[in-house]
């Protein structure tokens, strides 16, 4: 696609339950982050992805999260037990290969979770 | 202290005013350095991007690093109004190039 594309763009969701949150890179992109972005907080680290592997996950949060990359594409992100502290914006990022020399990270719109 | 300071603002100015956003940092192994605009409800969206010190100009932008006190800017000319939205600087380096650290952000209002 022209962009990184993720969905859903918006989750209301209750304290307990189990969300996914998918990402669909731009294509050829072999790096893909995520990233939270919290009220007050900025943008957070959460893992990185060089192709299927995930060399650094530890900006994950807690053992509830988890996230997955197949086929070097799509990935999913997955926070299990959902507690209010988890509303926030999680943003999906790629680039075409890390990002050094020049390479841009390119930003999705976000999925927008508020747990109730 | 944070690894990335950044005045949070809001920053209001007239149309066609010069403004300018800075963030210091307090980790010498950063060597790469971003400056993001956010609209509203949309991801962030890459503006300049420099490597080390230096001057950077991209039409009405001008990215400035200044590794010796920590310190980098982003400087935009004759606003508009379709400026309006925050700022975020973000940098990266040493082992781990791949993760960026971001400032939290500068809101800025552009009046026509």
């Amino acid at each position: 696609g022209a962009g990184v594309s993720q969905s859903p763009s918006n989750k209301v969701t209750e304290k307990g339950k189990d969300v996914e949150l998918r990402c669909d890179p731009i294509s050829g992109h072999t790096a893909l982050y995520w990233y939270r972005q919290s009220l007050g907080q900025g943008l957070e680290f959460l893992i990185y992805f060089q192709g299927n592997s995930a060399p650094d996950k530890s900006g994950l949060p807690s053992d509830r999260f988890s996230a997955e990359r197949t086929g070097g594409s799509v990935s999913t992100l997955t926070i299990q037990r959902t507690q209010q502290e988890d509303s926030a914006v999680y943003l999906c990022a790629s680039s075409l290969n890390g990002p050094n020399s020049g390479n841009t990270i390119y930003f999705g719109e976000g999925s927008w979770l508020t747990v109730v | 202290q944070k690894e990335v300071e950044q005045d949070p603002g809001p920053l209001s100015v007239p149309e066609g005013a010069i403004v300018s956003l800075n963030c210091t940092y307090s980790n010498s192994v950063f060597q790469y350095f971003m400056w993001y605009r956010q609209y509203s409800r949309k991801g962030p969206e890459l503006l300049m991007y420099t490597y080390s010190s230096g001057n950077k100009e991209d039409g009405r932008f001008t990215a400035q690093v200044d590794k010796s006190s920590k310190y980098i800017s982003l400087f935009i000319r004759d606003s508009q109004p379709s400026d309006s939205a925050t700022y975020l600087c973000a940098m990266s380096g040493g082992g781990s190039n791949y993760k960026l650290t971001f400032g939290k952000g500068t809101l800025l209002t552009v009046n026509p």
